[in-house]
């Protein structure tokens, strides 16, 4: 069946460090891949998605590409923030149409001043 | 524009006990879901429901659905287990593919004691 494997957390990183968070996936068929955000203290946001292969995602600077060679979407950003401390998780739909998202286990980051 | 609202934030139950937890949203989606959040295991789909008045899969022991409107999907534990102890998030979507992204609330957290 359908799965993502994300690397585990928590991840540290200083103010202006350079962030990769890794997310690889098995799928059938071809699924949209998905990075949603969580806040402490709320829901999911989605912060970008990719629906083809080689499709670039992008949003408040972060950025992913769907690499289906290597079933990879690993989310970067080049300068972190404070602000961009949250819970990320990666996720699929895939091509069978119920819309059921498959979610990673999650990756906290934490951003230091 | 609310989007979607969930109620409780928090509760607290004893095992046996039954309680339904409340999911609207105002955004005319067709599709409402319900996941659980726990730690180290990302997002699970409990139940999903492409539109009022429909049922779409078999519902996992331990909890009732129903889908009597377009706006409301509350979710009901039938008799309270301890294993039932998560977060519960639930998400909306005008449809099923993949270009349709789905819209969190907040969350449920529930202790069952």
């Amino acid at each position: 069946g359908n799965s993502v494997t994300q690397m585990e957390g928590p991840v540290t990183l200083s103010e202006e460090a350079f962030l990769t968070i890794n997310c690889t996936y098995t799928a059938t068929g071809y699924p949209s891949l998905f990075w949603y955000v969580q806040y402490p203290g709320e829901g999911l946001q989605l912060l970008l998605k990719a629906t083809k292969a080689d499709d670039k995602g992008s949003n408040k600077g972060f950025e992913a590409t769907y690499r289906k060679e290597t079933t990879s979407f690993h989310l970067e950003k080049g300068s972190v923030q404070v602000s961009d401390s949250a819970v990320y998780f990666c996720a699929l739909k895939g091509s069978s149409n119920t819309g059921k998202l498959i979610f990673g286990q999650g990756t906290t980051l934490q951003v230091k001043p | 524009n609310a989007g979607v609202t969930q109620t409780p934030k928090f509760h607290i139950l004893k095992t046996g006990q039954s309680m339904t937890l409340q999911c609207a949203q105002d955004m005319n989606h067709g599709y409402m879901s319900w996941y659980r959040q726990d730690p180290g295991m990302g997002l699970r789909l409990i139940y999903y429901s492409a539109a009022a008045g429909t049922t779409d899969k078999e519902v996992p022991n331990g909890y009732n659905v129903s889908r009597l409107n377009t706006e409301d999907f509350p979710l009901r534990l039938v008799s309270a287990a301890p294993s039932q102890t998560s977060v519960y998030l639930c998400a909306s979507s005008y449809g099923r593919d993949s270009n349709q992204p789905q819209h969190f609330g907040d969350g449920t957290r529930l202790s069952i004691l």
